[in-house]
């Protein structure tokens, strides 16, 4: 069956940069599907990150576009974010995601907590 | 880009049927049959039930039926189950951009 996992730092310092990976199973990503990532601040709603196309091309919210790198590896079926210069208002649950294409989402991991903290 | 606009809240007691708004512009809910509703339970990852506007996953009871109107989508719950007290979110195309509303916390009285 399709699962998705986020990997990475459950703490960052604040004008660092965040890196998460998700590892990809039950399908391959060199298929059409788009992937994607999308945080949640505790108690808040979902903020669309950006998306990633199995052929690289990038799809980012404007508001973090200046900041966010999506990049793709089919050769390890996984797919990574890059969030840089971060403050406290970036600590959030992040999840990756399949996305059908349409820029939301049906397959999810089960995300994993950043906090942006000294 | 603002957020999708929902209720922050809405109720219904067992049996009952409830409506849930997505309100966006004609740059986004309005100009794409790209919409997807999820539930959200505390602690879990979300999960689709809804999604090019009307269509339902493998699994999703048919209680669970989306519509869309001009720059409106709308989620409709019926006969309402303890189980469906969640938070639900609302997710459409914008172009070159996914965007998401704000979230409804639904409560089963």
């Amino acid at each position: 069956q399709v699962q998705l996992q986020e990997s990475g730092p459950g703490l960052v310092k604040p004008s660092e940069t965040l890196s998460l990976s998700c590892s990809v199973s039950g399908y391959s990503i060199s298929s059409n599907y788009f992937e994607g990532w999308i945080r949640q601040p505790p108690g808040k709603g979902l903020e669309w990150i950006g998306s990633i196309s199995h052929s690289g091309s990038t799809f980012y919210n404007p508001s973090l576009k200046s900041r966010v790198t999506i990049s793709i590896d089919t050769s390890k079926n996984q797919f990574s974010l890059k969030l840089n210069s971060v403050t406290a208002a970036d600590t959030a649950v992040y999840y990756c995601a399949r996305d059908t294409g349409g820029l939301c989402h049906d397959y999810w991991g089960q995300g994993t907590l950043v906090t942006v903290s000294s | 880009q603002s957020a999708l606009t929902q209720p922050r809240s809405v109720s219904g007691s067992p049996g009952q049927s409830v409506t849930i708004s997505c309100t966006g512009t004609s740059s986004d809910v309005g100009a794409y049959n790209y919409v997807s509703w999820y539930q959200q339970h505390p602690g879990k990852a979300p999960k689709l039930m809804i999604y090019d506007v009307s269509k339902r996953p493998s699994g999703v009871p048919d209680r669970f039926s989306g519509s869309k109107s001009g720059n409106t989508a709308s989620l409709t719950i019926s006969g309402l189950q303890a189980e469906d007290e969640a938070d639900y979110h609302c997710c459409s195309h914008a172009g070159s951009y996914g965007i998401f509303g704000g979230g409804t916390k639904l409560t089963v009285l």
